[in-house]
């Protein structure tokens, strides 16, 4: 059974400690692993797409990357304004439905 | 320009009471998904078009959950005899093509609270 697992549920850091998330993922094939941000009350919002390990996304203060049993997303002097819910996904066959990991709530103080 | 709209934003249902969910997704997307969000969770699948064809339904939990895009366009998400355990965030989300590695842009949900 496909599975994604995230860790650590939640976490908390201080304005400029820079920090990772974790995203562990067993799947029968991958066809792409997705990263979001969730704020309160609204949809999830598009981050990156990894397809083959090795692969590596940065935007702004944040760094994505994959390796064929996880992926990593690097927060960099963090700033307030990155305090959010980050969800993983991983894509498998052909229809394009997302399996989500339960997600990190991180929250960032000034 | 526009995103993925939903409607009503929150709703509230009497446990037996039949609810119907709207999703009007970004204009032209052929693929559509509808998830399912409990609290503190991550979404979960529920079922997905292409276009007017209903290709994957195999998330809905039962026979009391129905999707329909009739056209192509708007999609309806109905639940009969709601149930405590249906309480969830209803997310829907659309993508260009035929969603395999695309992005789905997604709406901001409808709070369902069954009481």
């Amino acid at each position: 059974e496909d599975q994604v697992t995230q860790s650590p549920e939640a976490l908390r850091l201080q304005e400029g400690e820079s920090s990772s998330l974790n995203c562990s993922y067993t799947v029968s094939g991958l066809r792409g692993l997705f990263w979001y941000r969730q704020d309160p009350g609204k949809g999830p919002e598009f981050l990156f797409t990894l397809y083959s390990a090795g692969e590596e996304k940065e935007k702004e203060r944040l760094k994505a990357t994959l390796t064929k049993k996880e992926s990593f997303l690097h927060i960099t002097a963090p700033k307030p304004e990155d305090s959010a819910t980050y969800l993983c996904a991983v894509q498998t066959g052909n229809t394009g439905k997302l399996i989500f990991g339960q997600g990190t709530t991180l929250q960032v103080k000034p | 320009g526009a995103g993925v709209s939903q409607s009503p934003r929150y709703k509230v249902a009497k446990r037996g009471q039949d609810v119907a969910l709207r999703c009007d997704p970004i204009s032209g997307h052929v693929s559509l998904f509808w998830y399912q969000q409990a609290l503190g969770q991550g979404p979960e699948f529920l079922t997905y078009f292409q276009n007017e064809a209903q290709l994957d339904k195999s998330g809905l939990p039962s026979d009391r959950f129905f999707a329909e895009r009739p056209e192509g366009s708007v999609s309806t998400l109905k639940i009969q005899r709601t149930q405590q355990e249906d309480s969830a965030v209803y997310l829907c989300a659309s993508s260009i093509g035929l969603a395999t590695n695309e992005e789905q842009f997604f709406g901001p949900g409808t709070r369902l609270t069954v009481l």
